[in-house]
């Protein structure tokens, strides 16, 4: 059985200072992991994604996440917070043999000036 | 734009109704997926078609139904709508029947049961 959780419901930093999004997953297989993110009133937008490659993922706009196999985490990063970077941000753990995506229940990622 | 349309973008329906969402790509990619996204939560799971045939589905009771077209376009219907069906439904397209390369996603459908 697969299972993602997203240890924090919001985060909110300050611009110009990083970003730490929490993730943590389940997988009875090797799994594969995304980060997407969601803009109001938009679509999801894929961030990037671990398929058993390296460990530290480079995503786009700055983002990057590192697997962390022992800890079973897949925490998102970036160095330096854009106004932006608001937005809610899910992880999502897939494994190929149930040909299904499971969801985590999403970040929302606020920046103040 | 992420080349893969959702219409309607807004729908409204009584309650017991029935409703069908489509979905298209202009990717050419061959494996949809669909996922129900409730106010405030992240999206759930459907089901899944690969070159027509459904190999994938999530905890959803058989009035969620689905096709998927030669031209991998894809249609989701909803039976006996309750109010709880009310969300955001998102369809997204990948390669390979496989989830492990990541999705593209439309923008939604909005529907609202009353």
């Amino acid at each position: 059985a697969q299972s993602v959780t997203q240890l924090d419901s919001h985060v909110s930093v300050s611009e110009g200072t990083p970003v730490l999004l929490r993730c943590n997953y389940s997988s009875s297989y090797s799994p594969s992991l995304f980060w997407y993110v969601q803009h109001p009133n938009k679509g999801l937008q894929l961030l990037l994604k671990y398929t058993s490659a390296a460990t530290l993922v480079k995503g786009i706009n700055g983002f990057e996440a590192e697997f962390k196999k022992s800890e079973t985490s897949f925490h998102l990063t970036k160095p330096s917070a854009h106004m932006s970077d608001a937005a809610e941000y899910f992880c999502v753990v897939s494994d190929s043999s149930a040909s299904k995506i499971i969801f985590g229940s999403g970040t929302r990622l606020s920046i103040r000036p | 734009e992420t080349g893969v349309t959702q219409s309607p973008t807004h729908l409204i329906k009584t309650r017991g109704q029935q409703v069908t969402l489509r979905c298209s790509s202009q990717s050419g990619h061959n494996t949809v997926s669909w996922y129900q996204q409730a106010l405030g939560q992240g999206p759930q799971f459907i089901f899944q078609y690969y070159r027509e045939e459904e190999n994938g589905r999530g905890n959803f009771p058989p009035r969620f139904s689905g096709l998927q077209f030669p031209n991998y376009s894809s249609e989701l219907n909803v039976n006996a709508l309750e109010l709880d069906d009310s969300a955001l439904y998102l369809c997204a397209y990948g390669a390979g029947g496989s989830s492990n390369y990541g999705y593209t996603f439309g923008s939604g459908t909005r529907l609202t049961v009353v």
